[in-house]
């Protein structure tokens, strides 16, 4: 089975932080992606990345950034914590053709 | 109009009930097609692919109807395990990008 691991699974953290959300995967997927996930707004699409030092801006960038230097790691980068990203991080990973497989999950709280 | 609408429920059914969520997605050049389950707190795993010949997976039954552009999920002899929410999801033709809808959420009951 494919394995993705999310490094917390619960986060609290201060307004003006940075904050690093670190997610990896043992499949040797191409495709990684992060989403955030808010009750009535579903899953909303972050970054994605298909390859090694490619990313690419989903629906919603703003506030945060990515890092793919190795292929079985997705690291998504809140550069400086606010409130409004209070959230549960959802990491997930594909080859191509299949579905996802998603991690636990980062419930990530700013205060 | 979102790419992929589902109704959000909650659909509240006794055990043993069937039970039948439909979904609409607007890319008709769309290739695949996806049943999620997300529990509460958990993240969303894959339930079962939807193929056009439609397919059944023990209690469960997925169909897509092209034509009209939407799928549906039947599940027969409702368990209380089967409480969750269910995502329907489209890949479009493009890359490998999966577009998710807001999920529909059963509660079922004793």
């Amino acid at each position: 089975d494919v394995k993705v691991t999310q490094s917390s699974r619960y986060l609290v953290k201060r307004t003006g932080e940075k904050v690093f959300l670190e997610c990896v995967q043992d499949m040797d997927h191409e495709n990684m992606f992060w989403y955030r996930q808010d009750p009535g707004l579903g899953l909303r699409l972050i970054y994605f990345s298909y390859d090694v030092k490619m990313k690419e801006k989903g629906d919603i960038p703003e506030g945060y950034s990515v890092s793919r230097e190795k292929k079985e790691r997705f690291s998504l980068i809140l550069e400086s914590a606010s409130t409004n990203q209070t959230s549960m991080y959802l990491c997930a990973s594909s080859s191509q053709g299949v579905g996802y497989t998603f991690g636990s999950g980062t419930r990530l709280t700013v205060v | 109009r979102k790419e992929v609408e589902q109704d959000p429920g909650p659909f509240n059914v006794p055990e043993g009930a069937t039970v039948a969520f439909n979904c609409t997605y607007s890319n008709s050049a769309s290739q695949s097609f996806f049943w999620y389950r997300q529990d509460c707190r958990k993240e969303p795993k894959l339930l079962m692919s939807v193929y056009s010949s439609g397919n059944e997976d023990g209690r469960f039954t997925a169909q897509l109807n092209r034509a009209s552009q939407y799928i549906s999920l039947l599940i027969r002899d409702s368990k209380l395990s089967d409480s969750a929410t269910y995502l329907c999801v489209v890949r479009g033709n493009a890359g490998n990008m999966l577009t998710f809808g807001g999920g529909t959420r059963l509660m079922v009951k004793p």
